[in-house]
């Protein structure tokens, strides 16, 4: 079936330095990706997306690269801050009427200061 | 605005009770879900709906039961409470273009013993 996965469950980086979160996903049929930060007792939270039609974007901070033939994803992070320590997950929804969003299992973001 | 909401934030109950969970959004927005979470994982969708009347299933739906009879509730009940469905539960939001992604709810952390 469809899934999502993520590469390196756990990351260890040091305060100023830039991140690198992977992930694969097996369904050729996407057509919108999402990466989300999830801290401890909270919902998750939308940083970035990019859709098929796209190999990059940028935020504020953050980019994001989608390579289809690999069928894998990144979320870059610049100069990680503390309040950047959380579990990222990348999504993939489906292309469809149904807007059904498939989660990877997520990798914990570690900052040490 | 206050986006998603979700009722309780936690909750325990005895296996064989019931219960109902309630999401409200605040957004107009036509897309909705239930997602549970267990330890170390990524989020599963339970159910979905996308408009107001309707519902469908989504990857792991036994067990639970939902009805979205305002566009901006969405209710998930459980019948008979199991000790399997001790979980964090998440609702989100979409409109139909997916601008931002999902919105969540904070969760309910939901213990049956």
């Amino acid at each position: 079936g469809e899934s999502v996965g993520l590469h390196l469950p756990t990351l260890s980086v040091q305060e100023g330095d830039n991140s690198i979160i992977n992930c694969a996903y097996s369904n050729s049929a996407s057509d919108y990706f999402i990466w989300y930060k999830q801290e401890s007792g909270k919902g998750p939270q939308f940083i970035i997306d990019i859709r098929s039609n796209m190999d990059k974007r940028q935020g504020q901070r953050v980019t994001v690269l989608l390579n289809k033939t690999v069928k894998h994803l990144s979320l870059q992070i610049a100069a990680t801050q503390p309040g950047d320590s959380a579990v990222y997950f990348c999504a993939e929804i489906l292309g469809g009427a149904t807007n059904k969003l498939i989660f990877g299992t997520g990798t914990l973001l570690a900052v040490q200061p | 605005n206050a986006g998603v909401t979700q009722t309780p934030k936690f909750r325990v109950l005895k296996t064989g009770q019931s219960m109902t969970l309630l999401c409200a959004q605040d957004m107009n927005h036509e897309y909705m879900y239930w997602y549970r979470q267990d330890p170390g994982m990524g989020l599963r969708l339970i159910h979905y709906s996308v408009g107001e009347g309707t519902t469908a299933k989504g990857e792991v739906p036994d067990g639970y039961n939902v009805s979205r009879l305002k566009k901006q509730n969405f209710l998930l009940g459980l019948e008979s409470a199991a000790p399997s469905q001790t979980s964090v539960y998440f609702c989100a939001s979409s409109d139909r273009d997916r601008v931002l992604g999902y919105t969540f709810g904070s969760g309910t952390r939901l213990t049956v013993v």
